[in-house]
């Protein structure tokens, strides 16, 4: 079976400073990886994915994650956010396909003048 | 990608009673997926809607609660029957497209009082 943990529940940050979402999953199958970011009042909008390849992938927004097979992680940088970064962020995996999504709990970021 | 309209945007219902969600696309998809988005928890999947065929529902949601029709390939409904509060939550479709990847309607809010 397949999970997703999201250690931060909310992470506060100020504007133009970095930061890391954090992201670990388990799972006894290979899988694709992703992030999806949710604005207010929105749907899910896709960030980025871990499909296969490079290690560090980059996504919309000068987001970027890296995929740590050993260490089972997919973290989430952004190395200046802005106030528009404001959103709820998910990571989730899915063991192959697009049948079966695994979501974790969800980190808000909120970005601070 | 996938422009993806849900009806309605947010309702708000009495206990006992019954809502229809539907999900409509712009174009031709073979799976459709129903999620759940509970305050303060991971999205959950309801279930598959399959065109042709019943819908294939994941541990813990039951036809009868969520029924679920796919007439044809840009079409679904969700059916929240016999609402309790604990039924208050956003609902999601989604569409599968590329290789891994979801994508994601607005979702539907629904409070159940």
């Amino acid at each position: 079976a397949q999970s997703v943990t999201q250690l931060d529940s909310q992470v506060p940050v100020f504007e133009e400073a970095p930061v890391e979402l954090r992201c670990n999953y388990s799972s006894s199958v290979s899988v694709y990886l992703f992030w999806y970011v949710q604005y207010p009042n929105q749907g899910l909008q896709l960030l980025l994915k871990y499909l296969s390849g490079s290690t560090l992938v980059k996504g919309i927004n000068g987001f970027e994650a890296e995929f740590n097979k050993s260490q089972t992680s997919f973290h989430l940088r952004k190395p200046s956010v802005h106030i528009s970064d404001t959103a709820e962020y998910f990571c989730a995996v899915t063991p192959g396909g697009f049948n079966k999504f695994y979501f974790g709990s969800g980190t808000k970021l909120n970005v601070k003048p | 990608s996938a422009v993806i309209s849900q009806k309605p945007s947010r309702d708000i219902c009495q206990r006992g009673t019954s809502l229809t969600i539907q999900c409509q696309v712009d174009s031709q998809v073979t799976m459709m997926f129903w999620y759940r988005q509970q305050p303060g928890q991971s999205l959950t999947l309801i279930a598959t809607a399959n065109q042709g065929s019943e819908a294939t529902y994941e541990s813990g949601f039951v036809i009868d609660k969520f029924p679920i029709s796919r007439p044809n390939l840009t079409f679904s409904t969700l059916t929240v029957s016999n609402m309790s509060p604990e039924d208050s939550s956003i609902y999601l479709c989604s569409v599968g497209r590329d290789p891994g990847e979801l994508f994601f309607g607005e979702g539907s809010r629904l409070t159940v009082l």
